[in-house]
């Protein structure tokens, strides 16, 4: 059963566009909602993180939008660059184990 | 380096052998996790341990494989019996064990089995 759900599996943005990826979840138990970015190679690394207590957060060019009736959260970068080209996964987590999405892998159009 | 450290980086065997990779995690970190990727997907959850107590076990984690953090610092991870299947991306992270700690990765081990 696939807990996380992560949506597109690949995103291709031109230079200075706005990259958008969506997640949604089904345990209700969950109460942290982690972005992770990975490069070829390396593991994942924490990109930004948000509570179900808010609606949004913003870190620089990357905003995590939250809806938790609709049990949805999203990842949008504003002003991709071509350094942002990587693969992104939402995950979950209800106090013990992450629970990750299948990931998306962006690429900026240079 | 502080972060988490997994050795090897690399691993190639023969079917049937086993294999053991190790994890040292962040030095102040009681929380440490072993996930498996696979080519093209998510991180899946292995195993956790919470010092040295390993708290939960993954359906995916079958006898062939276990894991120890015998003084709550470093971890191993073993595969007994290699089958091509199990080739994949061995993944650990470590934590603090408050909840929504962030959890560092390390670069992972690559397993091959040919």
């Amino acid at each position: 059963q696939q807990q996380v759900k992560q949506s597109p599996q690949s995103l291709i943005v031109q230079k200075g566009g706005i990259s958008i990826i969506n997640c949604a979840y089904e345990n209700t138990a969950f109460d942290y909602f982690p972005w992770y970015q990975q490069f070829p190679g390396k593991g994942p690394a924490l990109l930004i993180a948000i509570r179900p207590d808010v609606s949004e957060k913003k870190e620089g060019r990357f905003t995590i939008s939250f809806n938790k009736s609709a049990k949805q959260f999203s990842l949008h970068i504003m002003d991709s660059q071509p350094g942002d080209s990587a693969t992104y996964f939402c995950a979950a987590q209800g106090g013990d184990k992450i629970i990750f999405g299948k990931g998306t892998r962006l690429h900026i159009l240079p | 380096d502080t972060g988490v450290s997994q050795n090897p980086r690399h691993k190639i065997t023969k079917r049937g052998q086993n294999v053991t990779f190790r994890c040292d995690p962040i030095s102040e970190h009681n929380r440490l996790y072993w996930y498996r990727q696979t080519l093209g997907q998510g991180p899946e959850f292995l195993t956790y341990f919470q010092n040295e107590a390993q708290l939960e076990k993954s359906r995916l984690l079958s006898d062939r494989f276990s894991a120890e953090r015998p003084k709550g610092s470093f971890s191993t991870l073993e595969i007994q019996r290699t089958e091509q299947g199990d080739s994949a991306m061995y993944l650990c992270a470590s934590s603090f064990s408050l909840g929504g700690a962030e959890a560092f990765f390390g670069q992972g081990t690559r397993l091959t089995v040919v």
